[in-house]
């Protein structure tokens, strides 16, 4: 039962920049958008999250629009090493009973 | 130094056994996850787990029981095991902060032949 839709799959090439798309048009005021990454045979990995401003750091940058409606992670100069699954959650809870639901993501394929 | 570990990586059994997973996180967090990923790489959440005290229990058979000795370890214990079973778990940790984010181990792949 994810609250968010993303794309299927995306390709991008080495060095340039990866934009990738997130609806959470049901978001509601208190939840933040969180982004996560799981390359192939890891566990997942944290990159970003925010509530209403953009946000950034050492690993991407997390564009959330006025409405809170959608997001969009970018990953500013895309390495192979970044093709992943990456997943867009909005987070319910807090105080320990957070519970990320992961839904399908989109598979991110850095080509060289 | 690994913040989050798992162990056994891998396990492969019969169905009908019992078998236990480990997990330790050394991140001082107060709050532990289990998470299961099938073939179809869902990962869903089974328990989590605040301060020794069960918090979230996603409708997991009761075959499935994790126990919590200590805020540093969660271990997942599995009887009877099924088919049905066979998937990658997913121990994760976070401090319980709002802002939390989770931090996961690398997985253990189980295989019930």
């Amino acid at each position: 039962d994810a609250k968010t839709t993303q794309p299927t799959s995306m390709d991008c090439a080495e060095g340039r920049a990866a934009n990738l798309p997130c609806n959470h048009s049901t978001i509601s005021g208190n939840e933040y958008v969180y982004w996560y990454r799981q390359i192939h045979s890891q566990g997942p990995q944290y990159i970003i999250h925010g509530l209403k401003n953009n946000e950034t750091n050492e690993m991407a940058s997390l564009i959330i629009t006025e409405d809170r409606k959608s997001s969009t992670l970018i990953l500013p100069h895309a390495t192979l090493r970044d093709t992943a699954v990456y997943y867009c959650i909005v987070r319910h809870g807090g105080g320990g009973s957070e519970k990320l639901v992961f839904g399908k993501g989109t598979k991110l394929t850095v080509n060289p | 130094d690994t913040a989050v570990s798992q162990t056994p990586k891998y396990l492969v059994t019969q169905m009908g056994n019992d078998k236990s997973i480990k997990c330790e996180q050394n991140l001082g967090h107060d709050t532990m996850y289990w998470y299961k990923q099938d073939s179809k790489k869902f990962l869903k959440i089974m328990f989590s787990y605040n301060n020794k005290e069960l918090i979230i229990n996603e409708t997991v058979p009761n075959r499935f029981s994790p126990k919590s000795p200590d805020k540093a370890h969660l271990n997942l214990h599995i009887n009877s095991l099924e088919l049905g079973d066979s998937a990658v778990y997913f121990c994760a940790s976070t401090p319980g902060d709002r802002d939390a984010k989770l931090f996961f181990g690398s997985g253990t792949q189980l295989s019930v032949l």
